[in-house]
This record gives C-alpha cells, structure tokens and sequence, in this order.
C-alpha cells in the first residue's frame, strides 16, 4: 500500500520561503507524477503543480514565478518550496500521487501537512 | 483557468436517501472529470475520474454522469459513512481546478 507522508515546518515567516518535503513509501516514486494540492482555511482547494520522477514539472501558472518542485529518486521524495510567502499561502499542504492511466487525478494522498504564515 | 461551480454547497439529507450534486465547468472539459470525498481532518479520497469510471474499492452506491460542461455524483442510497464533503476537479487542461464543495449533512 503506497503512503505518502509530509514535512516541515508548520510556520513560515512573511517574504521567506515555504519547504516541504514528500515522502513516498510501499511503492516507487519513478515513473508517476506527484503533486502538490493545498486547502485553505475556507476549504477551497488548489492544485499548485506536479513532478514526473524525471524532474520534469507543469506548475500552476498562478504560483509559477514562486513554485519550485524536485525530485529525489534515491530517497523516494519529492518537495516543494514556495518563496515570498504571504497570509494568503496559509493553508493544509498535501502531497498526491496522480494516478497511473488518468493523469490528473490522485489516488494516494498524504495526511497533509499545516502551514501558517506569520511572523 | 477553468472555473467549476457546485450546487448545492450544503445538502441535508437521511440515511437511505438517494441524493444528486452537480458541477459545472465556465468550458467544456469533455469527460475529464473526478470526484472526491473528504470528511473531516482528512485527504481528500478519489470515488470517480472520467467523469463516470468508479475508482477501484468505491462502493457502487456512488455513480457519474456527464460530459462537455455539466456533471453529476449521484448517492443511491445514503450510508451513515457518506456524511462528509464532496468535490468535483476538472483536469482537461492546466491549471487543474477544483469546485467549492458540497457539504452532505444529515
């Protein structure tokens, strides 16, 4: 059974940067897409892009200038760093497996992860 | 971005009842639509992708229907487990955007 868990620090300050890390075990992370998907506080969730165990990424061009994602196969991670942080960027980090035959949608998820900003 | 619209955002309903949540896209999105379920404190957990294919270990109490901009869960008969929120996720072109949510209480 894959499982994926996330970590890092749960508080950010403003203008610095947000580090999370995704590890993947009972399974390979090579040859899927892993995405990272956060929720605010009002629920609402956003997809903020996905990584192929390449290292090649697609990005929400919404986060694109602030959005970085690497891959490290050797340990079974993949993270996350989103840099100039505001209040708005609160919110429950989860990172996801797309699933294999319908990229797109995610079938594993992590417990997700909060992640307040403020100083 | 393709914008996606719930209705109803809260749904009250019994235990037996056979209940319908409905999504639609701001453009067409074809059949590349997924549902999910999330109850409190927890991930979000895929029931259907491609708008209609039941994910693997999904009750068969959960069916989808629709193409093109307007799409529909259905409950057939609701379980005490079923209590939670629901989310439609169009994933027919970047960025992949979710609905508000559909609250289903008793």
């Amino acid at each position: 059974q894959v499982q994926l868990q996330e970590s890092g620090p749960g508080l950010v300050k403003p203008s610095e940067t947000l580090s999370l890390t995704c590890t993947v075990s009972g399974g390979s992370i090579s040859s899927l897409y892993w995405s990272w998907i956060r929720q605010f506080p009002g629920k609402g969730l956003e997809w903020i892009g996905h990584i192929y165990y390449s290292g090649s990424t697609d990005y929400n061009p919404s986060l694109r200038s602030r959005v970085t994602m690497l891959v490290d196969t050797s340990n079974n991670q993949f993270s996350l760093r989103l840099n100039s942080v505001t209040a708005a960027d609160t919110a429950v980090y989860y990172c996801a497996r797309v699933k294999w035959g319908s990229s797109g949608t995610f079938d594993y998820w992590g417990q997700g992860t909060l992640v307040t900003v403020s100083s | 971005d393709i914008q996606m619209t719930q209705s109803p955002s809260t749904l009250s309903a019994s235990v037996g009842d056979r209940v319908t949540i409905t999504c639609r896209a701001s453009q067409s999105i074809s059949s590349w639509l997924a549902w999910y379920q999330q109850k409190p404190g927890k991930a979000p957990n895929l029931l259907i992708y491609k708008a209609s294919s039941l994910e693997s270990g999904v009750p068969s109490r959960f069916s989808g229907t629709g193409s093109g901009t307007e799409f529909t869960l259905t409950i057939s008969s609701l379980q005490p487990d079923d209590f939670a929120t629901y989310y439609c996720q169009q994933y027919k072109s970047y960025a992949w955007t979710f609905g508000q949510g559909t609250k289903l209480e008793i």
